[in-house]
């Protein structure tokens, strides 16, 4: 059974370019986290999903971010017009419900120029 | 907001002592708690996790213990061994979705 995958790993975009993230969660899990870690900060939380739901965006930024999980395919986290403090890792984590651990993938590394 | 903290950014223990990291939150009504271990370029990997209606849970050489009325939470590892040398984040959930984590504790174990 695989883990939970994310590519690329490592993303290099000029600012005002357009960062696309992806994650597949592992099999049979219904329930998507996106984080972002910012140099020397904890994890913090950005969007949680299910199938084709978003269920709560609270950590999301108001512009610019959006993410969606689609019936079909991987979960992608979207970053349009990309300035250098979006710079971070960003990491997915599935679960197969609540109250339950997070898996975690390997995370997206972004860079912005 | 921090809502969960970790106040030592850093611990420094010899193989086969025990290790104490420590974890503060603010909001009362965080009713389940993890603990996940991170190495360099790698996502976190769940460690051990506790429900707000315990105040100990054990697997292997992994014990939290959760004190309600502190509002603190602590992982204990006995005995350190050099491969748990890793940075250990604790986190915490009001609705068993939402993790708010900490930043984290730099574990070192020498040999």
């Amino acid at each position: 059974n695989a883990g939970v995958m994310q590519n690329p790993r490592h993303l290099v975009r000029r600012r005002g370019q357009e960062a696309r993230l992806r994650c597949s969660p592992m099999k049979g899990h219904s329930h998507v986290y996106w984080y972002r870690q910012l140099p020397e900060e904890g994890l913090k939380f950005m969007v949680y999903l299910q199938k084709e739901n978003i269920i709560d965006e609270s950590g999301m930024p108001k512009e610019r971010f959006s993410a969606e999980f689609p019936k079909e395919g991987p979960s992608i986290l979207r970053i349009q017009q990309v300035v250098r403090g979006d710079s971070a890792a960003y990491f997915c984590a599935s679960s197969p419900s609540t109250y339950n651990e997070q898996f975690f993938g390997p995370g997206t590394r972004l860079t912005v120029l | 907001d921090q809502q969960v903290k970790q106040n030592s950014p850093s611990l420094s223990v010899q193989e086969g002592r025990i290790s104490i990291l420590n974890c503060d939150y603010t909001n009362s009504m965080f009713d389940y708690f993890l603990w996940y271990k991170k190495y360099p370029a790698e996502g976190p990997t769940f460690l051990i996790s506790i429900s707000s209606i315990k105040d100990k849970n054990e697997d292997g050489r992994f014990t939290v213990f959760l004190n309600k009325s502190a509002k603190h939470l602590s992982l204990h590892i006995v005995p350190s061994q050099p491969g748990d040398s890793a940075v250990y984040f604790c986190a915490a959930s009001l609705t068993g979705n939402q993790f708010y984590f900490g930043t984290g504790t730099s574990l070192t174990v020498i040999p």
